[in-house]
């Protein structure tokens, strides 16, 4: 929805690796979010953007960084994973800090 | 206490019936609330956003807001099997952050 697309949308990785997960939106919209969804947990922002270049982290962060080069990119970084951070990951995008957040389809991330 | 509460449910209702949805939230100041549905495996889809106090209808869907009580709800009448789903009631953390806080969903069962 809202012209959001996530890559990979499966990834199953090893302890200690780098990953790096894609938002890329067609909608023009300001203000993307990364959020992780876990049983017990619901969904939990990671870090959020309101324009290029400005970023700021959301509750559960440690762990994680975002860069935001370009409107349509917002790149989530694992730096080096743990399998604590196993998870399905879901982009959001919202046009104003107004709302609605819409999501894109998610990447289920696997770390062994 | 979190957040934004949800019973995590099961809500199980018959087909026709209406199903009844609660969420309450903490911070008195939040100003915009909504409802999700999350279907298995899927990512969240907005159904319903409120701001202001009182009743807001939507086809099937009405959604309940009373602030002094720190109270939203979602009813859906004539529910339909292909309404099961989780239902996430999330709230705007702020103005002007566009952060969102999400409770952990209320699994709806629709039976025939």
């Amino acid at each position: 929805d809202a012209g959001i697309t996530q890559s990979p949308r499966h990834k199953v990785t090893e302890t200690g690796t780098p990953v790096t997960l894609r938002c890329h939106q067609t909608e023009n919209h300001r203000y993307m979010y990364w959020y992780r969804q876990d049983p017990g947990h619901g969904l939990r922002l990671i870090h959020y953007s309101y324009g290029v270049k400005d970023t700021d982290k959301g509750e559960v962060s440690d762990g994680y960084s975002v860069s935001r080069s370009k409107t349509e990119d917002f790149l989530l970084t694992l730096e080096s994973a743990t399998s604590s951070q196993t998870s399905v990951y879901f982009c959001a995008t919202a046009g104003t800090d107004d709302f609605p957040q819409h999501f894109g389809d998610g990447t289920r991330l696997s770390i062994l | 206490q979190k957040e934004v509460e949800q019973n995590s449910g099961p809500l199980s209702v018959p087909e026709g019936a209406i199903a009844s949805l609660n969420c309450t939230y903490s911070d008195r100041g939040s100003q915009s609330f909504f409802w999700y549905r999350q279907y298995s495996g899927k990512s969240p889809e907005l159904i319903m956003s409120i701001y202001s106090n009182g009743d807001k209808e939507d086809g099937r869907f009405t959604a309940q807001l009373n602030k002094a009580s720190q109270y939203v709800s979602l009813l859906i009448r004539d529910s339909q099997p292909s309404d099961s789903a989780t239902y996430l009631c999330a709230v705007a953390r702020g103005v002007g952050t566009g952060k969102l806080i999400f409770g952990q969903g209320t699994t709806l069962q629709v039976k025939p």
